[in-house]
């Protein structure tokens, strides 16, 4: 599992509540993405960050927000859950070397009601 | 576990049997590929990757061809196990310096015994 942890594996949230995830990894990369998960659609990058206080936009970054004050703490926050934002959620990292390879995290099964 | 194996295409083998699992990707850029395995419950795992610049790659019981003429992956696994029933899914990096992946949506391989 290249030492990635997801906190918490399962949560259940009411519209308009704010959310925070988190993804913790022992290895010191710099590389962690937040990716969603949904039916028809595959993994989806929401954000990334590239060092600590470094962060940028994925393709679904609306509604959502993530911060980075350590290197091996990433995490992800919804300001004020919909039920659009009900899904799987998945952290990754980047090993770093010559190739791109990401590993991800167990997830986190988050529902919106 | 989640149902991320809703309206994928399915693919059914014998215990025993060769599987092959075929990707189109899209971007005639991308430099590198990874194909994962993804578990009910469990968060994608990296099965092998390839290069650019190469057309096959071989690892334990799998291998990865890459035709770059018509933008097409695919996996084969030999002698296919019940323990590689799961979702699989390919992963091409389009370049960019930060390293970000687009997923296909997936196939469900379904062994029988």
């Amino acid at each position: 599992d290249a030492g990635i942890t997801q906190s918490p594996r399962h949560k259940v949230t009411e519209t308009g509540t704010p959310v925070t995830l988190r993804c913790h990894q022992t290895e010191n990369h710099r590389y962690m993405y937040w990716y969603r998960q949904d039916p028809g659609h595959g993994l989806r990058l929401i954000h990334y960050s590239y060092g600590v206080k470094d962060t940028d936009k994925g393709e679904v970054s609306d509604g959502y927000s993530v911060s980075r004050s350590k290197t091996e703490d990433f995490l992800l926050t919804l300001e004020s859950a919909t039920s659009s934002q009900t899904s799987v959620y998945f952290c990754a990292i980047r090993t770093g070397g010559t190739d791109n390879e990401q590993f991800f995290g167990p997830g986190t099964r988050l529902t919106v009601l | 576990g989640e149902s991320v194996g809703l309206h994928l295409p399915t693919l059914s083998v014998q215990e025993g049997d060769n599987s092959i699992i075929n990707c189109a990707y899209s971007n005639s850029a991308s430099d590198y590929f990874i194909w994962y395995k993804q578990e009910s419950g469990k968060g994608p795992q990296f099965i092998i990757d390839i290069r650019s610049n190469m057309d096959k790659r071989q690892g334990q019981r799998v291998t990865v061809l890459l035709n770059k003429t018509v933008k097409h992956l695919s996996l084969q696994i030999a002698a296919t196990q019940p323990g590689d029933s799961a979702v699989y899914f390919c992963a091409e990096n389009p370049g960019g310096s930060n390293y970000k992946l687009t997923f296909g949506k997936g196939t469900l391989l379904t062994v029988n015994p």
